[in-house]
């Protein structure tokens, strides 16, 4: 089965710097990758996903990238603000499929 | 949309006690999964129905866990003589293709944190 591991497992950073978080995926046929934020006491929410037909995809501060050769993507997000403070999760699936695969989590902290 | 919906919020038992959760999709999605979270973990997904049929299961899901979607909307999970290693946060989630959505986009409920004593 597909496994997701996902660096780093914390990451602190000032306001208005840059946040990294990569991920990698071992099934060659997965291809579809969305990222959740999940906050303290409520359930993972969705911010950004994307399909293995693209190699980047871009909402406002939030940019997602995708190597398939290498089967790795990444979340970076710019311009942090303490409100970013959370839980992010990767995960890996097939369009069509059912499953879910996610990564440990990475905990940012934004410090104003 | 309302969002996806969990009842109760927060469920403590007794070893060895039943317990039911409940989830209400978003309206008219087809699809609804259950996932498990423990600390500091990721959700691992338990099932997943389409309609009101139970088209995946789990390893995790053990014999004493039962989930049913009756009418292809809300569903319920059960857990039957519950054990402190059950102790986890029950995420449900909803998909759908119906109006153009996308079948693999989830969106996630808040949640039902299970504590067994």
């Amino acid at each position: 089965g597909e496994n997701v591991e996902q660096h780093p497992s914390t990451l602190s950073v000032q306001e208005g710097d840059s946040a990294v978080i990569k991920c990698t995926y071992s099934d060659s046929a997965s291809n579809y990758f969305p990222w959740y934020k999940q906050e303290l006491g409520k359930g993972p929410q969705l911010i950004i996903d994307i399909r293995s037909n693209v190699g980047e995809k871009k909402d406002q501060r939030i940019a997602v990238t995708l190597n398939k050769t290498a089967k790795h993507f990444s979340l970076h997000i710019t311009e942090t603000q303490p409100e970013d403070s959370a839980v992010y999760f990767c995960a890996a699936s097939q369009v069509g499929y059912s499953t879910l695969t996610f990564g440990k989590g990475t905990m940012l902290l934004v410090s104003p | 949309d309302t969002g996806v919906s969990q009842d109760p919020r927060h469920k403590i038992t007794k070893r060895g006690q039943n317990v039911t959760f409940r989830c209400d999709p978003i309206s008219e999605h087809n699809r609804l999964y259950w996932y498990r979270q423990t600390l500091g973990q990721g959700p691992e997904f338990l099932t997943y129905f389409q309609n009101e049929a139970q088209l995946e299961k789990s390893r995790l899901l053990s014999d004493r866990f039962s989930a049913e979607r009756p009418k292809g909307s809300f569903s319920t999970l059960e857990i039957q003589r519950t054990e402190q290693g059950d102790s986890a946060m029950y995420l449900c989630a909803s998909s759908s293709v119906i109006g153009g959505g996308a079948d693999y986009e989830q969106y996630f409920g808040p949640g039902t944190r299970l504590t067994v004593t």
